[in-house]
């Protein structure tokens, strides 16, 4: 069972940040919250994780609430390339937890002209 | 350049014919994984390797089987598919497992008539 909810849809005006929001209140405190996206059909792509602080990288921002219940990817100049499937996942992290991803049903996120 | 390779890319098939599905990642990875994706089920996992000769049931193993006997190489084997396996099937694989993101293959679409 998916751990985390996020709205099936949304739309993104071309050069305007998108921002996604993802709730996950059942979260664990060794686990952390992933970001992949799915461009059409291809392999899901990882975007971002993190556990409490808030990150940053070359694709995008990560911004997770003090008390880890949700967190929002912002991806900060949408391009018609970022139009794709976005999954939010948690995880535990490290060997013993295994590797499980379990994927829910993702925000497709249509970005606009 | 790091990646997961996968093939068949497309594949049309019979019931009852074996085949096999084969993955292969150069990053020198431990952890490997098969997932197949439907429309409306989303991404499930089928087995996964923690490393070589060490592989795991998944939420849908049934139907498939999986060796690792090196560790870039994780073949996906369809004993006898069914057309309830027509499907897209992604591999996956990471440094280790529980650490790190996935690196997803480009998928392999199935159909079995």
């Amino acid at each position: 069972d998916a751990k985390t909810t996020q709205p099936p849809s949304m739309d993104c005006a071309e050069g305007r940040a998108a921002n996604l929001p993802c709730n996950h209140s059942t979260i664990s405190g060794n686990e952390y919250v992933y970001w992949y996206r799915q461009i059409h059909s291809q392999g899901p792509q990882y975007i971002i994780h993190g556990l409490k602080n808030n990150e940053t990288n070359e694709m995008a921002s990560l911004i997770i609430t003090e008390d880890r219940k949700s967190s929002t990817l912002i991806l900060p100049h949408a391009t018609l390339r970022d139009t794709a499937v976005y999954y939010c996942i948690v995880r535990p992290e490290g060997k013993a937890a295994g590797n499980k991803l379990t994927f829910g049903g993702g925000t497709r996120v249509l970005v606009k002209p | 350049e790091a990646q997961v390779t996968q093939n068949p890319r497309y594949l049309i098939t019979v019931t009852g014919k074996k085949l096999t599905v084969t993955c292969s990642q150069n990053m020198n990875h431990e952890y490997m994984s098969w997932y197949r994706q439907d429309p409306g089920l989303g991404l499930r996992q089928i087995y996964y390797s923690m490393n070589v000769e060490v592989t795991d049931k998944g939420d849908v193993p049934e139907g498939y089987k999986v060796s690792r006997k090196e560790k870039r190489n994780f073949p996906l084997i369809l004993e006898s598919p069914s057309p309830n396996q027509t499907s897209l099937y992604f591999c996956a694989s990471s440094l280790s497992a529980g650490i790190g993101e996935l690196f997803f293959g480009e998928g392999s679409r199935l159909t079995v008539l």
